[in-house]
């Protein structure tokens, strides 16, 4: 039930774009990116409900294809505050769990 | 706003030993929610709950209980802890709503030896 993320690491200088991906082999109703910092607690991003959606936060940017139920989140212009562990969590319909994947860590260099 | 507060920062236990951590929050949220963190494996639910006496299984429940007696209140109790319970674990709540984003407390970090 826990869903993939793919890549499991990514390096990048700063100016660089990124795409982290989240499948679920579930119909999902909703996902969930997160960002965790070092030693920190995961802050949220943002939320996807419908298929197709797509939403943003400063540069950072997500869809849901619900066919598929996978979910990608784009970086663009990456900064050096974007390092740290993204994760993916989606919930299932008729459950209340909230199911995180194993993370992304994502490092932008100088 | 305090937000979701988790108290001890740090524990070390010995193998057997049990203990509470406490987790609390001041947002009025209806669902609460423990995680652990170990590495490569990412946040795995333990138990949560959706309202004040209901409370139900995540992906990795077994030695660990949960109650909720008040809506702020949410701990989890480790009855007899093992080392293979060295980890993270951080406490989350959010409104009732599935479309509604988990605020996490700066988690606990337990050592059992």
């Amino acid at each position: 039930q826990q869903p993939v993320q793919s890549p499991q690491a990514v390096i990048l200088r700063e100016g660089e774009d990124a795409v982290i991906n989240c499948s679920s082999s579930k119909a999902l109703y909703s996902v969930h990116w997160y960002r965790q910092k070092h030693g920190e607690a995961p802050i949220f991003l943002m939320i996807l409900l419908k298929g197709g959606e797509q939403k943003g936060h400063d540069k950072i940017s997500a869809s849901f294809n619900e066919k598929k139920q996978q979910s990608s989140l784009y970086l663009t212009a990456s900064q050096l505050s974007y390092s740290g562990t993204y994760f993916c969590g989606t919930e299932v319909y008729d459950t209340d769990k909230l199911i995180f994947g194993t993370g992304t860590r994502l490092q932008v260099f100088p | 706003n305090a937000g979701v507060t988790q108290t001890p920062k740090f524990q070390v236990l010995k193998t057997g030993q049990s203990m509470t951590l406490q987790c609390a929050q001041d947002m009025n949220h209806e669902y609460m929610s423990w995680y652990r963190q170990d590495p490569g494996m990412g946040l795995r639910l333990i138990h949560y709950s959706v309202g004040a006496g209901i409370t139900d299984q995540g992906e990795v429940p077994n030695g660990y209980n949960v109650s909720r007696s008040t809506t702020e209140d949410f701990p989890l109790r480790l009855l007899s802890a093992a080392p293979s319970q060295t980890s993270v674990y951080f406490c989350a709540s959010r409104t009732g709503q599935g479309n509604s984003p988990l605020h996490f407390g700066n988690g606990t970090r337990l050592t059992v030896t």
